[in-house]
């Protein structure tokens, strides 16, 4: 069975200051994409960044940076420079085959002014 | 263009009634799927369409469940004889094809709620 593990169920930050998500997961699949996710409020899934499974070198978008770990099965998610829209659920994921995604439970972000 | 679009919003139906959620993919997205999302959950695989191949069907909880798309167009998630347990945020999503690097588009989601 294909599982993902977000063990941090709340998270809270200041604004400006940096919060890293964890994730873990558990697949025998060898090509396989991670991924981060934000769901606000309004419930519209929002990609943050993707990993390729194959790729050593870790993603990184603006703010936003991955540290992956493929041998220890570990992704987790580093949010710098932490703003009050970033306050959402996160989500860690991976897909595999025909990208069906498998989610984790999500961890709950609030950024405080 | 527009997104991936998703009618009703919210829909509240009593124990036992059917009831329909519809999905509007991005236009030329071959890949569709559907997610359950119980409160302060994950989201769950429900089932997959990509074109005119068999759909995947194994995240389907039980038969009172059901789903259809004509070809690459709108998908309808039709779930009978609905339960207290079916009460969850339905999400589509939609991609170009179904690969493993293929990112996914959301729709806002339908909240279904069974008195």
């Amino acid at each position: 069975a294909q599982t993902v593990t977000q063990s941090q169920p709340e998270m809270s930050v200041q604004e400006a200051e940096t919060v890293t998500l964890s994730c873990t997961y558990d697949t025998s699949e060898s090509n396989y994409y991670l991924f981060w996710y934000k769901q606000p409020p309004s419930r519209q899934m929002i990609l943050v960044i993707r990993q390729e499974a194959y790729k050593q070198q870790n993603a990184t978008e603006n703010r936003f940076s991955v540290n992956f770990q493929k041998a220890a099965k570990s992704f987790s998610l580093k949010i710098s420079d932490s703003q009050l829209g970033d306050t959402a659920m996160y989500f860690c994921a991976f897909s595999t085959s025909y990208g069906k995604l498998t989610f984790g439970q999500g961890t709950i972000l609030t950024v405080h002014p | 263009g527009a997104g991936v679009s998703q009618s009703p919003s919210n829909k509240v139906t009593e124990k036992g009634k059917d009831v329909e959620l519809r999905c509007d993919p991005i236009s030329g997205h071959t890949a569709l799927y559907w997610y359950r999302q119980r409160l302060g959950q994950g989201l769950e695989f429900l089932i997959y369409f990509q074109g005119n191949s068999a759909p995947d069907k194994s995240g389907l909880p039980s038969d009172r469940f059901s789903a259809e798309r004509t070809g690459e167009s709108v998908s309808t998630l039709t779930i009978q004889r609905t339960q207290q347990e079916d009460s969850a945020v339905y999400l589509c999503a939609s991609s170009v094809v179904g690969d493993v690097d293929n990112e996914q588009f959301f729709g806002p989601g339908t909240r279904l709620t069974v008195l």
